[in-house]
């Protein structure tokens, strides 16, 4: 019953850092995504996969990458951290397809990443 | 663009209260619309949704009805608990993105 599990759940950067946040679930869901929460900001869409082998850019794309390893995993990577990445990121998946009606997501518990 | 907009918070109430937070939407098409719940440390659940106008979604005593006259989706709760003190968002799905509110801080005292 794990659902969407991220790891690390805590990190602590130095600017310039570079670092991955796994992500994997096991409902067999075709879509994942990664957000961002800031407070005040809600949470922003960072990328997303709507199945496996592909990725698309969401609001806040810049400063990220991302990998769909497989249909299970989806990382997100940030090559050269910087102090405004300094965030709580929330993994998340879907079952449906783009336009096959209400998905529901599934979140992860989060990552609190701090970038000094 | 899509946006949510809701009701900025936060929100102290008494127990036994009525609860109401307030979400519009902005959306090309016709969007599915939800209300998250996020309790400290966790990440978000799903608390309600529905799929067209009219709907109305509930769960543990929250309610909210699609209103696509006044692209509305507000949340209600008549008697709210201490146990319901979280973060709720307002959300809508169109295509394969979701676009989430701001959130609203909600603190239920005894």
């Amino acid at each position: 019953n794990a659902g969407v599990t991220q790891t690390p759940k805590f990190q602590v950067l130095k600017t310039g850092q570079s670092m991955t946040l796994q992500c994997a679930q096991d409902m067999n869901h075709n879509s994942m995504y990664w957000y961002r929460q800031d407070p005040g900001m809600g949470l922003r869409l960072i990328y997303y996969s709507a199945s496996e082998g592909t990725t698309d850019k969401g609001e806040v794309p810049n400063g990220y990458n991302v990998s769909r390893l497989n249909k299970r995993e989806f990382s997100l990577r940030l090559e050269s951290a910087a102090p405004s990445q300094t965030s709580v990121y929330f993994c998340a998946s879907s079952a449906r397809a783009a336009g096959a009606g209400a998905n529901v997501l599934t979140f992860g518990a989060g990552s609190r990443l701090t970038v000094l | 663009g899509d946006s949510v907009t809701q009701m900025e918070g936060p929100v102290t109430l008494s127990e036994e209260a009525f609860l109401t937070i307030n979400c519009t939407y902005t959306a090309t098409g016709y969007p599915s619309l939800f209300w998250y719940v996020q309790y400290p440390g966790e990440g978000l659940q799903l608390l309600l949704k529905a799929t067209k106008a009219d709907d109305k979604g509930s769960n543990k005593g929250f309610e909210a009805t699609y209103r696509k006259e006044t692209t509305s989706f507000h949340l209600e709760k008549g008697s709210v608990q201490v146990s319901d003190s979280a973060v709720y968002f307002c959300a809508h799905q169109t295509g394969n993105q979701f676009y989430f509110g701001t959130g609203t801080s909600l603190t239920v005292i005894p």
